[in-house]
């Protein structure tokens, strides 16, 4: 059975001090691993897909790194709106393209 | 424009009532789902459909009942509510081909039973 898990569960950071999100990831063989951002009350927004190892993808301050294992998002000089829950699925390769979630990290960033 | 629409975005019922929740998605997508997100955050796949045909059906109580009119559609009916099932409900759509993207999700409908 696939398993994501996602470390910190939350974390607070000051605006500019920069960090790392992890998802570690279990599946038979990897389609594509997906960060998403879910501010409160809101669905999840799509944010970065990542397909093979070494992969890297990057949009404003955020950037995602894929091994075989993990994921990292990286988060460089980060603002109060960078503020939300990131979450991490893995799609399985032969699976009907439905996603398996990690329970996300909080991210705090205050000014 | 609204990618993926939900109604109603808060429902309260009392135990043992029929409730429906209602999906529309304007991008042309083949593929649709039900997603539960617990109080935990945690997002679960409950439904897929993929041009009106049921493909994945996990270990949801036959309570629920996904009802697909056309491609654009992804209702959700849910018969007899317990307290279990209070949570956000998530529909979501996807496009096939080889990226197996799923980028969009609904705003979420917030269920509360009493």
């Amino acid at each position: 059975e696939d398993q994501v898990t996602q470390s910190p569960e939350a974390l607070r950071l000051q605006e500019g001090e920069s960090s790392s999100l992890n998802c570690s990831y279990t599946v038979s063989g990897l389609r594509g691993l997906f960060w998403y951002r879910q501010d409160p009350g809101k669905g999840p927004e799509f944010l970065f897909t990542l397909y093979s190892a070494g992969e890297e993808k990057e949009k404003e301050r955020l950037k995602a790194t894929l091994t075989k294992k993990e994921s990292f998002l990286h988060i460089t000089a980060p603002k109060p709106e960078d503020s939300a829950t990131y979450l991490c699925a893995v799609q399985e390769r032969g699976s009907a393209r439905q996603l398996t979630f990690g329970s996300g990290t909080q991210l705090t960033v205050l000014p | 424009d609204t990618a993926v629409s939900q109604t109603p975005k808060y429902l309260v019922t009392q135990m043992g009532n029929d409730k429906s929740i209602k999906c529309e998605q304007n991008l042309g997508h083949d593929t649709m789902y039900w997603y539960k997100q617990d109080s935990k955050k945690f997002l679960k796949i409950m439904f897929s459909y993929n041009n009106k045909e049921l493909i994945i059906n996990e270990t949801v109580p036959n309570r629920f009942s996904p009802k697909s009119p056309d491609k654009a559609h992804l209702n959700l009916h849910i018969n007899s509510l317990e307290l279990g099932d209070s949570a956000v409900y998530f529909c979501a759509s996807s496009q096939g081909g080889s990226s197996g993207r799923v980028g969009y999700f609904g705003p979420g409908t917030r269920l509360t039973v009493l």
